[in-house]
């Protein structure tokens, strides 16, 4: 089992603020999901992120794979309150297997 | 609806039980797997199947039996359930053993509570 550790565990935002998530390992990996888990649901895929360095756009989340493919990030822009979840980065091993994070529980106050 | 459709979605029983998940998937996808979301919210893989053949079994106990009919199908049976089975498990499927592009696609979750 390959450690993907998610910062911050929790954050609390008022609606309009932004915010950056990170998720890091020790570990190189072949590719890396971000996902969306709402409440009483199973995660959602957001994006894939596969070149080292990459940056992919989804309306106001930017997603950055590391140069080094052991890191990324997620930045959301004037946060919503429909943003709210649980974010779960997932790293693709070079046995195909992905690994999730530990989780980014995201609460954005109206 | 296209979809990764698990049942039931609440299940409570008392410790000893034997209990079963079934999970379906209506996508057309090779590969179906069974995660387990811990208190802490921690998503761990148990089990995968591709074509109905085991494909990855993670150290599970084997209290922990999941059967595959076919493609479209993976049910999870737990027999003698323990306090520490309590959890959130989750069905999910992909169109390859390699889900790099598409991801996962997850059902909405059984929520076990063995007292």
């Amino acid at each position: 089992t390959q450690l993907l550790e998610q910062s911050p565990q929790f954050l609390s935002i008022q609606e309009g603020e932004n915010l950056t998530v990170y998720c890091n390992s020790s570990s190189v990996f072949s590719s890396l999901q971000w996902y969306r888990q709402e409440p009483g649901e199973g995660p959602v895929l957001l994006v894939t992120v596969v070149t080292g360095g990459e940056v992919k756009k989804l309306k106001r989340l930017t997603f950055q794979f590391g140069d080094a493919r052991k890191d990324s990030s997620l930045h959301i822009t004037a946060a919503q309150p429909g943003d709210t979840g649980l974010y779960l980065c997932a790293g693709e091993n070079t046995g195909n297997q992905f690994y999730f994070g530990t989780g980014t529980s995201l609460t954005v106050i109206p | 609806d296209t979809a990764v459709s698990q049942t039931p979605k609440y299940l409570v029983t008392q410790m000893g039980n034997d209990k079963s998940i079934k999970c379906e998937q209506n996508l057309g996808h090779d590969t179906m797997y069974w995660y387990k979301q811990d208190s802490k919210k921690f998503l761990k893989i148990m089990f995968s199947y591709n074509n109905k053949e085991l494909i990855i079994n993670e150290t599970v106990p084997n209290r922990f039996s999941p059967k595959s009919p076919d493609k479209a199908h993976l049910n999870l049976h737990i027999n003698s359930l323990e306090l520490g089975d309590s959890a959130v498990y989750f069905c999910a499927s992909s169109l390859s053993i390699r889900p790099t592009g598409g991801g996962y696609t997850f059902g909405s979750g059984t929520r076990l509570t063995v007292v």
